[in-house]
């Protein structure tokens, strides 16, 4: 059973405009989240994270929302370049534990010209 | 290099055969991962070291997956008797811990098994 759901396997803007990458949990002792950036043939980048104290976390054209009522969050990349084009993999970690990661399936974003 | 490196890169087995697959943490770098990455999915967890300590391996599929960091640094990953479910991607990661908080952890560029 899928604890971490990304429900859009693709996303595909136009360069200049926002992309919101979304994310669902199921697990409520999920305390800290993060996204991972992977382009092919290479492992996933760390690109930005979230503690579940938080609801905002913001450096450069990256912000990533977090909504614990709603287990909840998203990925805004505002303004989107083609470079940022890639496979987006939100991943959380429980609490206490091994700090394995948690991962969802991806989301393939792809930035037009 | 600086970062996480694993070798080989690709890897063709038949089935029942036994592989081992290498990963080079990060110097320094105190916990190391192993995961699993099938065609389509994200990164599943396999087990984890703190230095030469295994104190998780809860991800392990089966007892053909064994894994090894003898000296707290270079760590194994041994499949033995292949099977073609075990085809994926193995990516290994390290992380340093800052002591509170939680430690990003850097990732090799994996290597791809293939069980004909």
């Amino acid at each position: 059973d899928q604890q971490v759901k990304q429900n859009s396997p693709s996303l595909s803007v136009q360069e200049g405009r926002i992309s919101i990458l979304n994310c669902d949990y199921t697990n409520s002792m999920f305390d800290y989240f993060l996204w991972y950036k992977k382009y092919p043939a290479e492992g996933p980048t760390f690109l930005i994270s979230i503690s579940s104290i938080k609801d905002k976390n913001e450096d450069g054209r990256f912000t990533v929302f977090l909504n614990k009522s709603a287990k909840h969050l998203s990925l805004h990349i505002v303004p989107s370049q083609p470079g940022d084009s890639a496979v987006y993999f939100c991943a959380a970690i429980p609490q206490g534990g091994s700090e394995k990661l948690v991962f969802g399936k991806g989301t393939k974003l792809t930035v037009n010209p | 290099g600086a970062g996480v490196s694993q070798s080989p890169r690709y890897k063709v087995a038949k089935r029942g055969q036994d592989v081992a697959l290498r990963c080079d943490p990060i110097s320094g770098h105190v916990s190391l991962f192993w995961y699993q990455q099938a065609l389509g999915q994200g990164p599943e967890f396999l087990t984890y070291f703190q230095n030469e300590a295994q104190l998780d391996k809860s991800g392990l599929p089966s007892d053909r997956f064994f894994a090894e960091r003898p000296e707290g640094s270079v760590s194994t990953l041994k499949i033995q008797r292949t099977q073609q479910e075990d085809s994926a991607v193995y990516l290994c990661a390290s992380s340093s811990p800052r002591g509170g908080g939680t430690d990003t952890q850097y990732f090799g560029p994996g290597t791809r098994l293939t069980v004909l």
